[in-house]
């Protein structure tokens, strides 16, 4: 069965060093977005790609960037961890069609000490 | 500028009474609606969507343009329905985005 994972599951790591979380979809769906879910906040998107090469910033991309070299992958990069950057962050994926629903990763929760 | 309100951050009801989520919209065009759920140490999953008119696990939800809300409701609550909810809205055309509400968590009592 097609599948979106996401890894690691936890993440501890200090301010100032870079992170990136994985995410690996096999629907192979152009669609994909890095979401972050803060309680207060519900889930605010990151950066999102419509296809290979193609990246666009979110409403909270200030600190995180994105890469798309096929299609099956969009990691999250953390630049440099700020301990506001502690969340749960969730990747998902949708196929072209305008009411495609997003299929979500089980998420990868992230402190920053 | 696309915007979803769920003003109510917790809702608690007993078993067998009613429920209402509510969610309100803002958006210029005409947007797609929809309904996420994410019962305790579990995904996002989608609930259901307005496009389908579809009922799921017994929940219903409208599109009343009008007021522009999109209310997540069901008639008799279960215990299992205890998780958090998401409106979330993306607008037309080829903006596949979508915009989530701050979510709604409710609790069924027994």
């Amino acid at each position: 069965d097609a599948e979106i994972t996401q890894s690691p599951r936890h993440k501890i790591t200090e301010t100032g060093r870079q992170v990136t979380l994985a995410c690996h979809q096999t629907w192979n769906h152009n669609n994909m977005f890095w979401y972050r879910q803060d309680l207060g906040h519900g889930l605010r998107l990151i950066h999102y790609s419509y296809g290979v090469h193609d990246t666009n910033k979110g409403e909270v991309s200030d600190g995180y960037s994105v890469s798309r070299s096929n299609t099956e992958d969009l990691p999250l990069t953390l630049e440099s961890a700020a301990s506001s950057q502690t969340s749960v962050y969730f990747c998902a994926s949708s196929g072209g069609l305008s009411n495609s629903p997003l299929h979500f990763g089980n998420g990868t929760r992230l402190t920053v000490t | 500028a696309q915007r979803v309100t769920q003003p109510e951050k917790l809702l608690s009801v007993f078993k067998g009474a009613p429920v209402e989520l509510k969610c309100n919209y803002s958006y210029s065009g005409s947007p797609e609606l929809f309904w996420y759920v994410q019962y305790s140490r579990q995904r996002l999953q989608l609930l259901l969507r307005h496009i389908s008119r579809e009922s799921i696990k017994g929940f219903t939800a409208d599109l009343n343009k009008g007021e522009t809300s999109f209310h997540l409701k069901k008639p008799f609550a279960q215990e299992e329905d205890s998780a958090m909810y998401y409106c979330a809205l993306r607008g037309g055309g080829s903006n596949y985005k979508l915009t989530f509400g701050k979510g709604t968590l409710l609790t069924v009592n027994p």
